[in-house]
């Protein structure tokens, strides 16, 4: 069975960086994309970017590039940073695995962000 | 960006009755390879989505059979046969076919 289990910090101060990591236990790591995904509080779902066990990532164009993606294959690992965070990036941060073929299927248990001086 | 809309946002159902979430996307959603990336994720209160359909109407594994997903183009549809108490929650398309992808913005469903 695939777990996806997520960590990071929670509570960041305006200006500071995020840093969440996924890690992948079960099923195969490569022959998919590694995905992160957001939601706002009171809004819907925002598809943040993601990656292939290659390194080649793909980002939500709407999201200016502030984020950046990243993989460690050794570790079946994938991670997500966002420089000088505001309060607009408030919201629960989801991984999750998307299969080529059919799309996302599993999800990490999500990490509450809050923004607060 | 690919707008999906939803209605209703807000569904009561009782106990037993069916229930029906519409989408719809701004563009089709017909891939060049003729896939269709139209999917439905449910999730409960307090859970991280949990995926019941892909690809338009293919149920995932362990999903009840009074799941059912249809449409084509720019216009699909969620439905639950028979109600459930454990159906309670948000639900939610998602379209695959042109990046980046996007959500709908959720039909919470609850009983009556």
């Amino acid at each position: 069975q695939v777990q996806l289990q997520q960590w990071g910090a929670g509570l960041l101060k305006p200006s500071e960086t995020l840093s969440l990591t996924c890690a992948v236990y079960g099923g195969s790591f490569s022959g998919y994309f590694w995905s992160w995904i957001r939601q706002a509080p009171g809004k819907g779902l925002e598809w943040i970017g993601e990656i292939n066990h290659s390194g080649s990532a793909n980002y939500n164009p709407s999201l200016k590039s502030r984020f950046t993606i990243s993989i460690d294959t050794s570790k079946n690992q994938f991670s997500l940073r966002l420089s000088s965070v505001t309060a607009a990036d408030a919201a629960v941060y989801y991984c999750a695995r998307k299969d080529i073929l059919t799309g996302p299927d599993y999800w990490g248990q999500g990490t509450l962000v809050t923004v607060s001086s | 960006d690919v707008v999906m809309t939803q209605s209703p946002l807000s569904l009561p159902v009782t106990l037993g009755q069916p229930a029906s979430i519409s989408c719809r996307s701004s563009q089709s959603l017909l891939h060049s390879n003729g896939n269709t990336y139209l999917s439905w994720f449910q999730q409960r209160p307090g859970h991280s989505p949990r995926r019941l359909i892909y690809k338009v109407s293919n149920r995932d594994s362990g999903v009840p059979d009074r799941f059912s997903g249809s449409g084509s183009g720019t216009d699909f549809t969620l439905k639950i046969s028979r109600v459930e108490a454990e159906d309670v929650g948000l639900y939610f398309c998602m379209q695959g076919t042109h990046w980046p992808y996007t959500f709908g913005q959720g039909t919470k469903l609850e009983i009556k």
